[in-house]
């Protein structure tokens, strides 16, 4: 059981480049939480997913930022334009099923990626 | 590989009791740990641990890190209902490496 996946685990993008990360959850863990991590701070939620269901977004940007959670495959966080202040390490977690925040069943998180734009 | 094991995986206790959490890990090149607590949607940051020996406290949560055994833990001391949630150790090496966390429960 490989855990939760995160690739790439360094990604720089220039200036207005699109940036893909990508998340395969633990095996059997149909649900998928997207954070941010700017330096100096904590872990901002993003976003959380169900397979191919958008859950509560409240914490991703209007714009430029969108997430998917596929039938198959693993999530994409998508960053279009990417701008220097979207310089930070971004992590997922996954877990089985959802009961309250966090899950009953506890997260498992990947180890990130790191977004460096220059 | 870095590893980050936490224990207990739970932990059932009643309003004023004492806890102690443990973190312990493998890290090829230590940088920091960091402790978080989660009861809603996103962990907040509760400490950052550098230097062994040196207890970090922030009202009744203490925390102290030893890094010749290679292991944390976070002390809460007269336990209130709102310390339940749950608790988070990260290795910061270059990468974060989360543990799986302890689940408190604090019963009135």
């Amino acid at each position: 059981n490989a855990g939760v996946m995160q690739n790439p685990r360094h990604l720089v993008r220039r200036r207005g480049q699109e940036a893909r990360l990508r998340c395969s959850p633990m095996k059997g863990h149909s649900h998928v939480y997207w954070y941010r991590q700017l330096p100096e701070e904590g872990l901002k939620f993003m976003v959380y997913l169900q397979k191919e269901n958008i859950i509560d977004e409240s914490g991703m940007p209007k714009e430029r930022f969108s997430a998917e959670f596929p039938k198959e495959g693993p999530s994409i966080l998508r960053i279009q334009q990417v701008v220097r202040g979207d310089s930070a390490a971004y992590f997922c977690a996954s877990s089985p099923r959802l009961q309250g925040f966090p899950s009953n069943y506890g997260y498992t998180f990947g180890s990130g990626t790191r977004l460096t734009v220059v | 590989e870095d590893k980050v094991v936490q224990s207990p995986l739970s932990l059932v206790v009643h309003e004023g009791d004492t806890v102690t959490l443990n973190c312990s890990y493998e890290v090829t090149n230590f940088r920091s740990l960091l402790w978080y607590k989660q009861e809603k949607k996103a962990p907040t940051f509760l400490f950052m641990l550098t230097s062994s020996g040196i207890e970090k406290k922030s009202g009744r949560l203490s925390s102290i890190l030893d890094k010749k055994e290679l292991f944390s833990i976070l002390n809460i001391t007269a336990t209130q209902t709102g310390d339940s949630a749950v608790y988070l150790c990260a290795l910061n090496n270059n990468d974060m490496r989360f543990g799986a966390g302890t689940r408190l429960t604090v019963k009135p």
